[in-house]
């Protein structure tokens, strides 16, 4: 069965680059059609993408925040990474990664990592 | 951007109860529309994509509808377990979107 799991720090200071990184089961990242993305959620607030990378490297952002955020894949490892620069309080969330394959659920993320508690302060 | 916009933000209903949340896109996104449902601490959960299409292991009493800029899902007969936040999200066009969610409390 795919899983997915979310990995990094809980607390960083402002100015400071969050790396986080997606380990997933179940499915490899090299195979066509599927992609990971990684979606955020301040506390009781709405969800926002940010950023999605497809089996053919394919890299999507989100314009808002396109600047400061970069995603990469280790197939070799069942790993997609996240960073964004620049850290500010409002960036703080629970960052998700998930699964989708657009052949298969139109771009619909069917599968979600359980979620990590980023907390950006000095 | 496409906007999406929920209605209502929040809901009161009894177990039992049919229970309908509109979303409506800023243009027109065809069928290419999810609903999630994220209970507290949860990860969101995919109920339907492609508009109306329930995903598996997905309980019949949920049911989407709706092209275009209008969608719908209902929540035929509420069970206890389905009192919760739901998201629509739109897969159109980058950047993806989700709707600001709606909350369904137990009345």
């Amino acid at each position: 069965q795919i899983t997915l799991k979310e990995s990094g720090p809980t607390l960083v200071k402002p100015t400071q680059t969050l790396t986080l990184t997606c380990t997933f089961s179940g499915f490899s990242v090299s195979t066509s059609g599927v992609g990971v993305g990684w979606i955020r959620q301040p506390p009781g607030k709405a969800l926002e993408w940010l950023a999605l990378i497809y089996w053919d490297d394919d890299k999507r952002y989100n314009p808002s925040l396109m600047s400061r955020l970069t995603i990469t894949k280790d197939t070799s490892k069942n790993q997609v990474v996240l960073t964004m620069t620049n850290m500010d309080p409002v960036d703080t969330a629970t960052y998700y990664c998930a699964h989708t394959n657009p052949g298969e659920v139109s771009t619909a993320f069917d599968y979600w990592g359980q979620g990590t508690l980023v907390t950006v302060s000095s | 951007d496409i906007q999406m916009t929920q209605s209502p933000s929040s809901v009161s209903a009894s177990v039992g109860d049919r229970v309908t949340i509109t979303c409506r896109a800023s243009q027109g996104i065809a069928s290419w529309l999810a609903w999630y449902q994220q209970k507290p601490g949860r990860a969101p959960k995919l109920l339907i994509y492609a508009a109306s299409t329930l995903q598996s292991g997905v309980p019949s009493r949920f049911s989407g509808s709706g092209s275009g800029t209008h969608f719908t899902l209902t929540i035929s007969s509420l069970q206890p377990e389905d009192f919760a936040t739901y998201y629509c999200q739109q897969a159109n066009s980058f950047p993806i979107t989700f709707g600001q969610g709606t909350r369904l409390e137990i009345k």
